[in-house]
């Protein structure tokens, strides 16, 4: 069962275009809905973040938009660059005060032309 | 700068081959997972440890092991490769301890992986 669907697959922009890449999740207990981005050869790495008590948050060119009562986030990339060509990772988790695992969308590759 | 670092960068195995790799960390993280990636189906978590020696399972724990016996080392054993286990290994490690407030939640930092080739 995947408990998190990521769409599209792969995706190509134009240079300033606004690539959005989207989300959905069925568990109800999460709380916590990071995105990773992974350059070729390298670990993914925290990007941007969000708890479901806000609809959207900013962080530089990275939006998240949150949509709790559908179950559905999405994270939108403005004035796109080249150096944004990367795979894009949602995810999930249960906040908890011990140990909290992530449950990973299967990736979106992003290709920003110049 | 928190740094994991894996082992190997590239390994090529035969099939029936036994296979440690090896992750370290330097932030003093509780938590540590590995995860294999594979194209179109993302990151699946293989094992996890939230303190030494302890071990937990993740969703697709069959034919691997792991070892934590050193807080910041955490191990994943292969003992008797096969051509499905060919794929992008990644280590992470976490700290359920919450930082700056913009730190919502559990941030894993994971190492730049190893690519295992079984032939």
């Amino acid at each position: 069962q995947q408990q998190v669907k990521q769409s599209p697959q792969s995706l190509i922009v134009q240079k300033g275009g606004i690539p959005i890449i989207n989300c959905a999740y069925e568990n109800t207990a999460f709380d916590y809905f990071p995105w990773y981005q992974q350059f070729p050869g390298k670990g993914p790495a925290l990007l941007i973040a969000i708890r479901p008590d806000v609809s959207e948050k900013k962080e530089g060119r990275f939006t998240i938009s949150f949509n709790k009562s559908a179950k559905q986030f999405s994270l939108h990339i403005m004035d796109s660059q080249p150096g944004d060509s990367a795979t894009y990772f949602c995810a999930a988790s249960i906040v908890n005060s011990g140990y909290s695992t992530l449950t990973f969308g299967k990736g979106t590759m992003l290709l920003v032309s110049p | 700068d928190v740094k994991v670092t894996q082992s190997s960068r590239y390994l090529v195995k035969r099939t029936g081959e036994k296979v440690f790799l090896e992750c370290v960390q330097d932030m003093d993280h509780e938590n540590m997972f590995w995860y294999r990636q594979d194209p179109g189906l993302g990151l699946r978590l293989i094992y996890f440890s939230y303190d030494v020696k302890m071990k937990e399972k993740g969703d697709i724990p069959e034919g691997y092991s792991v070892s934590r016996e050193k807080k910041e080392r955490f191990s994943l054993i292969l003992e008797s490769t096969s051509t499905n286990q060919t794929s992008m290994y990644l280590c992470a490690s976490s700290t359920p301890d919450r930082g700056p407030i913009w730190d919502l939640g559990e941030t894993q930092y994971f190492g730049p992986g190893t690519r295992l080739l079984v032939l």
